[in-house]
């Protein structure tokens, strides 16, 4: 069965601090993708990265870094330098091999406060 | 680029109406999934389609049906609406090996 649990519910930061997002994930296959998307308060979801499971690379995107550790099935997201707009609920996802559907962690709510 | 599209974006029923919410995405998409979202919380899967013809069931399937006769096509279908139902419904889909999921900008549904 796959899983993915995001621990932190709600996260709040000052302006210009940086922050971590925890995902932890299930799976028995050894092909799968992770993903992260980002539902800002207009309600829609963005997404952000996919990371494939041969590919341990970290990636930084301008404020936005990935960790994807497969050796603690961790796949952990950075924000530095956090901003106002950053504020939004940010879900971790797994998709395994085959037909399965993306399975979705319950998300992590972060405030960022001037 | 329309994506994917989804009708009605806000719509308020009575307790044991029906209603269908519409779906649809121009990617060629074999893959496409309703997802609810319960205010504060995560999304749970509903249904889903691998492709034209075939669906399944998600998490949360009971009180909602699909169909899926073409590709671009996977409405999902509200019988005798109860207000355990208010949610912001998602269609999404994903293209075969990209992993990607498309989002529809939701639909909002209130049972009162």
């Amino acid at each position: 069965a796959q899983k993915v649990t995001q621990a932190q519910t709600e996260i709040s930061v000052v302006e210009k601090e940086d922050v971590t997002l925890d995902c932890v994930y299930e799976t028995r296959d050894t092909t799968y993708y992770l993903f992260w998307y980002k539902q800002p308060p207009s309600g829609e979801l963005v997404f952000l990265i996919r990371r494939n499971s041969f590919d341990e690379q970290n990636e930084i995107s301008g404020r936005y870094s990935w960790n994807f550790q497969k050796s603690t099935s961790s796949f952990n997201f950075t924000i530095t330098a956090s901003q106002v707009v950053d504020s939004a609920v940010y879900f971790c996802a797994l998709l395994a091999s085959g037909n399965t559907p993306l399975v979705f962690g319950k998300g992590t709510r972060l405030s960022v406060i001037a | 680029n329309a994506g994917v599209t989804q009708t009605p974006k806000f719509r308020i029923l009575k307790i044991g109406q029906s209603m269908t919410l519409q779906c649809t995405q121009d990617m060629n998409h074999n893959y496409m999934y309703w997802y609810r979202q319960d205010p504060g919380m995560g999304l749970k899967l509903i249904y889903y389609s691998v492709g034209a013809g075939i669906t399944d069931k998600g998490e949360v399937p009971n009180g909602y049906n699909v169909s899926r006769s073409t590709t671009e096509d996977f409405p999902l279908r509200l019988e005798l609406a109860a207000p355990s139902q208010t949610s912001v419904y998602f269609c999404a889909s994903r293209g075969r090996g990209t992993g990607e999921l498309f989002f529809g900008e939701g639909s909002r549904l209130t049972v009162l």
